[in-house]
């Protein structure tokens, strides 16, 4: 069954560096995500991406955020000049179009921010 | 107004029992609730999900119930076996049909199901 694979498993950063996380959707899906889940808390939406666009983005989804597709099978979360409170897992989801499709998840890469 | 509340925040049953989780909601305009299961080390996976035309859904040993009027639903799991011990989130959103859509997830239940 093909699957979301996101790249690293887990990240260790310098506070104030700057990140790039890595996903690789479901080959035929439309509609990109980024989650984030602050260990302990639940799983918040932070921004949804289709047609090289943001749809959506979340309060949570600042300036010091950004998402890209760089090339036709990678999606791509950056996060400029980090904080401490960045710490968090960080999941991708994708969906198909045509209408309410379920978004699949990638396992997650754990951002550790020292 | 966007928040999913979810109880309990764990549960423990016994293997053969049923495992209820139940969620509440306030926006009306939700119309798309799924249910994901996650594993440690694991993203979710989306496990069942409904839409409030039904009253219940069923896969499996999995049910979901749908209350409209009351704003709540829940997830039983029949016969709960140790392979089902994992993390359950319950989710809303908003779709309208559209292909993008956010899901709002409750804070989640740890189910562990013991022999």
């Amino acid at each position: 069954e093909p699957e979301v694979t996101q790249t690293p498993s887990h990240q260790v950063t310098q506070m104030g560096q700057e990140v790039i996380l890595r996903c690789v959707p479901i080959s035929n899906h439309l509609y990109f995500y980024w989650y984030r889940q602050i260990l302990g808390q639940k799983v918040e939406f932070l921004v949804s991406f289709y047609n090289n666009e943001i749809s959506e983005k979340s309060e949570i989804f600042d300036d010091q955020f950004s998402v890209e597709r760089p090339d036709g099978s990678n999606f791509t979360l950056k996060i400029r000049s980090t904080k401490l409170e960045d710490s968090a897992m960080y999941f991708c989801a994708s969906n198909e179009g045509g209408g309410n499709q379920p978004q699949h998840f990638g396992d997650g890469t754990r951002l550790s921010i020292l | 107004q966007q928040q999913v509340k979810q109880s309990p925040q764990s549960l423990i049953v016994q293997k053969g029992g049923i495992s209820i989780i139940n969620c509440a909601y306030e926006n009306t305009a939700f119309d798309y609730f799924p249910w994901y299961q996650q594993f440690p080390g694991k993203g979710p996976a989306l496990l069942i999900a409904i839409r409030p035309d039904v009253s219940e859904k069923k896969e499996g040993r999995f049910t979901i119930s749908f209350n409209k009027s009351a704003k709540q639903f829940s997830l039983h799991i029949m016969d709960s076996q140790p392979g089902d011990s994992a993390t359950y989130f319950c989710a809303a959103s908003i779709t309208r049909g559209a292909g993008s859509y956010q899901l709002t997830f409750g804070k989640g239940t740890k189910l562990s199901v013991i022999p």
